[in-house]
């Protein structure tokens, strides 16, 4: 039972343009998101996160957008450069305000931004 | 070091050995988890360690894996009679309090 899921396993944008990435989840009980970014052959690399209390949280071109009632969020870069090209990773967690906090992910989209 | 420096970053085995990854966790940083990625596939937690608590081992797939940590050092997990199904990277992150995981590069694991 997949209770983090990308559907979109690629998205190929243009430069300059933006990127949408999308995530749904199944558990309500998540209240904390986050979205990680892989290049190949390295750690992910944590990038935002939001926190069920807020709709929206920004940091320079990223931006990540929570809908609680459709249990969706997705995050937004614009403008898209060549280098945001890497696997995408949406994760949550349903104990932000505890010490345990694993987190489930998703299978991840496969950005290439074309210059 | 500054980050989680996992070893080896490779490691081909044969089916039905054993095999031994190391994780070192960012100084400081009291939990340590570790995940693995099979292909095409998330990453799914394994276990999870915070201090001198009992570790949370409800992610472990099966008896032939086992995971230990003195303290906030140095953490080993062991896959005993590998399976070709192991084969997978192993991540090991580790995090200094509520939030902020730090990952390591991963050891890729193929059982052949």
């Amino acid at each position: 039972d997949q209770q983090v899921k990308q559907n979109s396993p690629s998205l190929s944008v243009q430069e300059g343009r933006i990127s949408i990435l999308n995530c749904d989840y199944t558990n309500s009980m998540f209240d904390y998101f986050l979205w990680y970014k892989k290049y190949p052959a390295e750690g992910p690399t944590f990038l935002i996160s939001i926190s069920s209390i807020k709709d929206k949280n920004e940091d320079g071109r990223f931006t990540v957008f929570l809908n609680k009632s459709a249990k969706h969020l997705s995050l937004h870069i614009v403008p898209s450069q060549p280098g945001d090209s890497a696997v995408y990773f949406c994760a949550a967690s349903a104990n932000s305000g505890g010490s345990n906090y694993k987190l489930t992910f998703g299978k991840g989209t496969l950005l290439t931004v074309n210059p | 070091g500054a980050g989680v420096s996992q070893s080896p970053s490779n490691k081909v085995t044969e089916k039905g050995k054993d095999v031994e990854l190391r994780c070192d966790p960012i100084s400081g940083h009291t939990a340590l988890y570790w995940y693995r990625q099979r292909l095409g596939q998330g990453l799914e937690f394994l276990i999870y360690f915070q201090g001198n608590s009992a570790p949370d081992k409800s992610g472990l797939p099966s008896d032939r894996f086992s995971a230990e940590r003195t303290g906030e050092s140095v953490s080993t997990l062991t896959i005993q009679r590998t399976q070709q199904e192991d084969s997978a990277v192993y991540l090991c992150a580790s995090k200094p309090g509520r939030y902020g995981y730090t990952f390591g590069s991963g050891t890729r694991l193929t059982v052949v």
